[in-house]
Parts: C-alpha cells; structure tokens; sequence
C-alpha cells in the first residue's frame, strides 16, 4: 500500500510562493495519479490540479491556472506543488493524495486514496 | 462545473442511532465517479465508499453507500463513538473533481 509523506508546515509572505512535496513509496511517483486539493480553515475540499500519468503532464482546475504548478522527480519519487502569487485567502491546508487511472488512459478510477497527512501553509504579512 | 450538495449540513445523533446523508448533484453523475470520506479534526480525509456503494478496504459494514443519477445517500447503520466526525461526497467529470460542503454528524 503506497504511503504519502507531505513536507511540513509553512508560513510566507503575500505575493510570494510555495513549494509543497509529497514523497511516496512504493512504485514510480509518476505512476501513480497524484493530485493536490486545499481546505481553508472550517471548510470544505477543493481539487487544484493533478497528474495524468497517460500524459505525462497535469490538469489544473481553471481556477488556479496560471498559478499552480504540479511537477515530479523520478530519482526521489516526490511529487511537488508550487503555488504562486499567494494571497491571505491562499491559507489553507494542502494534501496530496493518489487517484489511480486505468492503463493507458486518461480516465481515472474516481477516488482519492491514500492521502498525505496534509501541510498547513499560512499567508501573513 | 458539477456542483454537489450535501445534507443536512449538521445531524446530532446518539451512539446506536442510524444516520443518513445526502448529496445531490447539480446534473447527473456517474455512480462510478460517485465517492464517501470521513474527516476528523486535524486529519486527512479517508476514503469510505467508492463507486457509489462499494466500501473501502477496512471499512466496517455498518457504513453503506446507495443512489445514482442525482441523488445519493450514504448510511451509517448503528453510529459508534468514533464515526462523529465530517463526511464529504465527491465526483468527478470532464477532468474536474469536486466534493460537497460537507456533513457534520456530532453528539446529540
């Protein structure tokens, strides 16, 4: 069972980035699906983007296009999220998590599972 | 942009009691992009249900998953201490995920 192991907490400034890496065991980081969403302080679940492994490059959601950047490194099976432009309202708590795809396909199995154990990232000037 | 919505947004409910949760969706959805997690505080969600009505690995059986099209229902049969917590639904479509507010069930 592949484990995420998310980098710990970050605290930076407006206008500035962030740089998110969620290490997996097991396989190749880039076969598995790995997706990043975000959960502002009391609520709920919001996906920024993630990996095709078919791909071989991310989807983002059209909110954070331009923003958000999904990359990988094969030689440390991490995978990393990077977000930019931060802003007070970028407070949140980030997960990676694993969304398996079919072989050679673009269609994934429709869940998320495992998850990181989440990295609190908090704008403050 | 599917949009999910879940209900009721609070249930206060005694161990033992059943609970049963809501989540309607905008448009239809696939039951097999249809999932359940449980979120307690200070942790990551986990996955319950998947494919509308299929239980994780390791989930106890009291939790059951039903519905399609717009609307689906997640029960949990007998509530135990540790099932008050936050439940989320999620589905995906056109390459785009999205979950419900949520659903806080707590001691009555």
């Amino acid at each position: 069972q592949v484990q995420l192991v998310q980098s710990g907490t970050e605290v930076k400034k407006p206008g500035s980035s962030v740089k998110v890496s969620c290490k997996a065991s097991g396989r190749s980081v880039n076969s598995y699906g790995i997706s990043w969403l975000r959960q502002a302080p009391g609520q709920g679940l919001e996906w920024m983007g993630g990996f095709i492994p078919m791909l071989g490059t991310a989807k983002y959601a059209q909110k954070f296009q331009g923003r958000v950047t999904i990359t990988s490194d094969e030689s440390t099976s991490t995978a990393y999220m990077e977000l930019g432009s931060l802003r007070f309202e970028d407070s949140a708590v980030y997960f990676c998590a694993k969304a398996s795809y079919y072989y050679g396909s673009e269609t994934p199995y429709g869940w998320f599972d495992p998850w990181g154990q989440g990295t609190l990232v908090t704008v403050s000037s | 942009e599917i949009v999910l919505t879940q209900s009721p947004g609070t249930l206060s409910l005694s161990p033992g009691e059943r609970a049963t949760l809501s989540c309607r969706a905008s448009q239809s959805v696939s039951s097999t992009f249809l999932a359940w997690y449980q979120q307690k505080p200070g942790q990551a969600p986990r996955l319950l249900i998947f494919g509308a009505s299929t239980r994780a690995a390791g989930i106890p059986d009291r939790f059951s998953g039903s519905g399609s099209g717009t609307d689906f229902t997640l029960t949990i049969s007998r509530l135990e201490p540790e099932d008050f917590a936050v439940y989320y639904c999620q589905q995906y479509d056109s390459s785009l995920w999205t979950f419900g507010q949520g659903t806080k069930v707590e001691i009555k």
